[in-house]
């Protein structure tokens, strides 16, 4: 039971370029989520997902798009990436609207 | 919308001594207030939570306190130790699909 997985845990990218987060959980759960999160900023969510084919905009939503085709697996994508976008990047997943909100490693994204 | 404040942003102790986090909030329909910890490069987890029909829970050294008339909960960690410095979370759930968490409490234990 690997929990909540991320790919990739590092990345670097330059202004512009595209890239697409990959979350991963095994504990069939149906809420996931996306999290970016700044120093002294806390965790801010970005989208966040009610179930497989459904999605919705969080507290930060621009610049960036996601998609849950399947139930395990909540994609987070940047089209055209900024400097401001250079976050630590983390999934979350949850069985129910009330309970324990399980995260992943987190990805360190760093644009240049 | 949902507000959660913090306080303090940093707290230094002595091992041994009490810590204490403080979280307002303002939605009045929230029921579920848990409290993560965040170790330095880790993923935050869940420490302890409680919900709006419990005044109060512990866990061994660490308990949870709620006040719903005043809209706020606080974190109490009794004889510290070193192994509690890490960055501390409150968030709050009214029942929706979504936490709303406070800015963070970097806890600093000096032995």
């Amino acid at each position: 039971n690997a929990g909540v997985t991320q790919t990739p845990k590092f990345r670097v990218l330059k202004t512009g370029q595209s890239m697409t987060l990959l979350c991963a959980q095994d504990m069939n759960h149906e809420y996931m989520y996306w999290y970016r999160q700044d120093p002294g900023m806390g965790l801010r969510l970005i989208h966040y997902s009610v179930g497989e084919g459904t999605t919705a905009k969080g507290e930060v939503p621009d610049g960036y798009n996601v998609s849950r085709l399947k139930k395990q697996n909540f994609l987070l994508g940047l089209e055209s990436a900024a400097p401001s976008q250079t976050s630590v990047y983390f999934c979350a997943s949850r069985a129910s609207r009330l309970g324990e909100q399980y995260f992943g490693p987190g990805t360190r994204l760093t644009v240049t | 919308g949902e507000n959660v404040e913090q306080h303090p942003s940093t707290l230094s102790v002595q091992e041994g001594d009490s810590a204490v986090i403080k979280c307002t909030y303002s939605d009045s329909a929230s029921n579920y207030f848990p409290w993560y910890k965040q170790e330095l490069g880790k993923r935050p987890q869940l420490i302890i939570d409680i919900r709006s029909n419990v005044g109060e829970k512990k866990d061994q050294r660490i308990a949870v306190t709620l006040n719903k008339t005043a809209k706020h909960f606080s974190l109490h960690i009794t004889e510290t130790q070193p192994e509690d410095s890490a960055v501390y979370f409150c968030a709050v759930s009214s029942g929706t699909y979504k936490y709303i968490f406070g800015t963070g409490t970097r806890l600093k234990v000096l032995a």
